[in-house]
């Protein structure tokens, strides 16, 4: 079976400082990794997803992840948060039967950004 | 490409009552899936298609539930003899499956509201 872990339920940043959400993910063969973000009320949005390859993504709105192996990891990163990041973070992992179907998410990290 | 959407957006149903949500995918993808989401949590899987074929429901999908995708496009999710515990974010989401690298894109979600 496959799992995903977000330690961190809620992180506060100051608008301008970086930010660092964990995901820890328990699956045997090689993952599907993803990072959605879910505005209040609002359907989830893809920042960014690994397949394969170069182990540092590149998503939308200036975020990056990298997928380490040796600790089970996808940590999504931000070198400069902006107000407007303040939402619920979504890690979710994929690969069960060889396809990236059936989404298994972790329980969420809410953002709130301080001015 | 006009996204996914779902409707309603928002449903108020009495317990005992049927309801049905309606989801368009992204006009070329030939998966198509529906996830749950409870307040506080990730979303979980409930189901998914393969151009009109159900290929896998979760144990989460009890009798009272059930999806089709008549045509290949869009999907409807019919909760019947509602229950209070159905009370959620019911979220439909669509990819384009070509390799084992899918991605799926998400709508806006129907939330029910069980009293």
């Amino acid at each position: 079976a496959q799992s995903v872990t977000q330690p961190d339920i809620h992180i506060t940043v100051s608008e301008g400082a970086s930010l660092e959400l964990r995901c820890n993910y328990s699956y045997g063969a090689t993952p599907y990794l993803f990072w959605y973000v879910q505005s209040p009320g609002q359907g989830l949005q893809l920042l960014l997803k690994y397949f394969s390859g170069d182990t540092l993504v590149q998503g939308i709105k200036g975020f990056e992840a990298e997928f380490k192996r040796s600790q089970s990891s996808f940590n999504l990163r931000k070198p400069s948060v902006h107000w407007s990041d303040a939402a619920e973070y979504f890690c979710a992992v994929g690969g069960l039967g060889g396809t990236a179907s059936k989404l298994t998410f972790g329980t969420g990290t809410r953002l709130q950004v301080t001015l | 490409d006009t996204g996914v959407s779902q409707n309603p957006r928002h449903k108020i149903t009495k317990r005992g009552q049927n309801v049905t949500f309606r989801c368009d995918p992204i006009s070329e993808h030939n998966r198509l899936y529906w996830y749950r989401q409870t307040l506080g949590q990730g979303p979980e899987f409930l189901t998914y298609f393969q151009n009109e074929a159900q290929l896998e429901k979760s144990r989460l999908l009890s009798d009272r539930f059930s999806a089709e995708r008549p045509k290949g496009s869009f999907s409807t999710l019919e909760i019947q003899r509602t229950e209070q515990g159905d009370s959620a974010m019911y979220l439909c989401a669509s990819s384009l499956f070509r390799t084992v690298q899918e991605t799926q894109y998400f709508g806006p979600g129907t939330r029910l509201l069980v009293l």
